[in-house]
């Protein structure tokens, strides 16, 4: 089945800097690529996804990039604000009538004022 | 539109016995996920439903059960409790089709098993 790792497991950046995430994954079937934000004791909720067919996707101060040769992806945070701190968890999902998911373990974010 | 709902949201266990969560959703979506979630692991499938009338072994199905009692309810069962099944449990659900991928979770239920 699918493997997703997920590095670093905690992330501590200044106010205003440049946050990245990684992910690997070890299914070259997986297609779909979506990130999820979880604060402490909330359910997790979707951010940015990516499909297979697009190498980036962009959404204000959130990107997610997708190399498939290579089988990693990457969320990337500009201008981070303290109310970004929280857990992110990358996941991977391949084709099928249930799309289910394999999780990263999660990194912590931490936003320093 | 209460989104996805799970009852009860703490729950205290002594070995061995038995209890259901419930989860319902009320966005008219076909598919519908069992999630635990335990420090330093994210979440691992434990059940999934890709639409009323299917259930499928996720990732750690071992000690659970599952009824997708119909199109809005999925419950996962615990037969017999252990100290390993103490966790955060999530439901999830997902529209279905080719359109949108994107699973909604539900509040949690924590759930301690001593």
């Amino acid at each position: 089945g699918e493997n997703v790792e997920q590095h670093p497991s905690t992330l501590s950046v200044q106010e205003g800097d440049s946050a990245v995430i990684k992910c690997t994954y070890s299914d070259s079937a997986s297609n779909y690529f979506p990130w999820y934000k979880q604060e402490l004791g909330k359910r997790p909720q979707l951010i940015i996804d990516i499909r297979s067919n697009v190498g980036e996707k962009k959404d204000q101060r959130i990107a997610v990039t997708l190399n498939k040769t290579a089988k990693h992806f990457s969320l990337h945070i500009t201008e981070t604000q303290p109310e970004d701190s929280a857990v992110y968890f990358c996941a991977a999902s391949t084709s099928g009538s249930a799309r289910q998911l394999t999780f990263g373990s999660g990194t912590q974010l931490t936003v320093l004022p | 539109n209460a989104g996805v709902t799970q009852t009860p949201k703490f729950q205290v266990l002594k070995t061995g016995q038995s209890m259901t969560l419930q989860c319902a959703q009320d966005m008219n979506h076909n598919s519908m996920y069992w999630y635990r979630q335990d420090p330093g692991m994210g979440l691992r499938l434990i059940y999934y439903s890709a639409s009323e009338g299917t259930t499928d072994k996720g990732e750690v199905p071992n000690g659970y059960n599952v009824s997708r009692l119909n199109k809005r309810e999925f419950s996962l069962r615990l037969e017999s409790a252990a100290p390993s099944q103490t966790s955060v449990y999530f439901c999830a659900s997902r529209i279905g089709g080719s359109s949108n991928y994107e699973q909604y979770f539900g509040p949690g239920t924590r759930l301690t098993v001593t």
